[in-house]
């Protein structure tokens, strides 16, 4: 199967740390690359590779995966960081796949 | 600074064709670094992947949605198109055009996205 399962919701403190989970046989093979996404706007691309961020992207933000999980970790929330997230892999054949979004709240 | 742009109808009615272009500005849609791509998202739904286009011409497709897509590129213009076919009212979504990288196929540049109604 080449789907990605996201927990639909989590919630931070701001300040306090936030990982967010994507699961999916796929990833046991590629490496996911994950995408913010606010409200009435295109995504954003912030982490790709093994935990490599784009130009601009703060270091708070990081990647990791082990076997079927990819996760991004939020390292001191902060209020712009309410978003939703998006992970992202291919599958064998070359096809693309998304998660299935997680939205992040910051008390 | 590469830019993308969606251009296209908002409203389309069921059993039509839906047709919408991207122009890149600051970036060649001939370079052979890049695939060039659609993505959608149904209003309060997530992401979904509709296919991509290299500057050859060979494309990659959804398999869900393969049969009624078709993606293609004008060099000439800088431009790449989208056409899905015989669409439902399932088919209302925002439409984002993306460049993706060919070495990781990470979405680096998006569009703003445009939101296509299908209706009556």
């Amino acid at each position: 199967s080449s789907e990605l399962t996201q927990d639909p919701a989590v919630s931070v403190a701001l300040g306090q740390t936030v990982r967010i989970t994507c699961q999916g046989d796929s990833l046991r093979s590629y490496y996911a690359s994950w995408y913010q996404q606010k409200p009435g706007q295109a995504p954003v691309l912030v982490i790709y590779g093994k935990n490599n961020r784009p130009s601009g992207i703060p270091d708070r933000f990081s990647g990791s995966s082990s076997g079927n999980t990819a996760s991004l970790t939020i390292t001191g929330a902060q209020a712009e960081d309410e978003a939703d997230y998006y992970c992202n892999s291919r599958d064998s054949s070359g096809n693309q796949v998304f998660g299935t979004g997680t939205k992040v709240t910051v008390l | 600074q590469v830019q993308l742009q969606e251009s296209g109808p908002g409203l389309v009615k069921p059993s039509e064709t839906l047709s919408l272009t991207c122009t890149v500005s600051g970036g060649s849609v001939s370079s052979g670094s890049y695939y060039w791509s659609w993505i959608r998202q149904p209003p309060g739904k997530g992401l979904e992947w509709i296919g991509y286009i290299y500057y050859s011409g060979s494309t990659n497709y959804n398999p869900s949605l393969k049969s009624r897509v078709t993606i293609s590129v004008d060099t000439s213009k800088n431009q790449f198109s989208l056409k899905l076919s015989s669409v439902t009212a399932a088919d209302t979504a925002v439409y984002y055009c993306a460049r993706a990288t060919v070495t990781a196929v990470l979405f680096d540049y998006w569009g703003q996205g445009t939101l296509v109604t299908v209706s009556s």
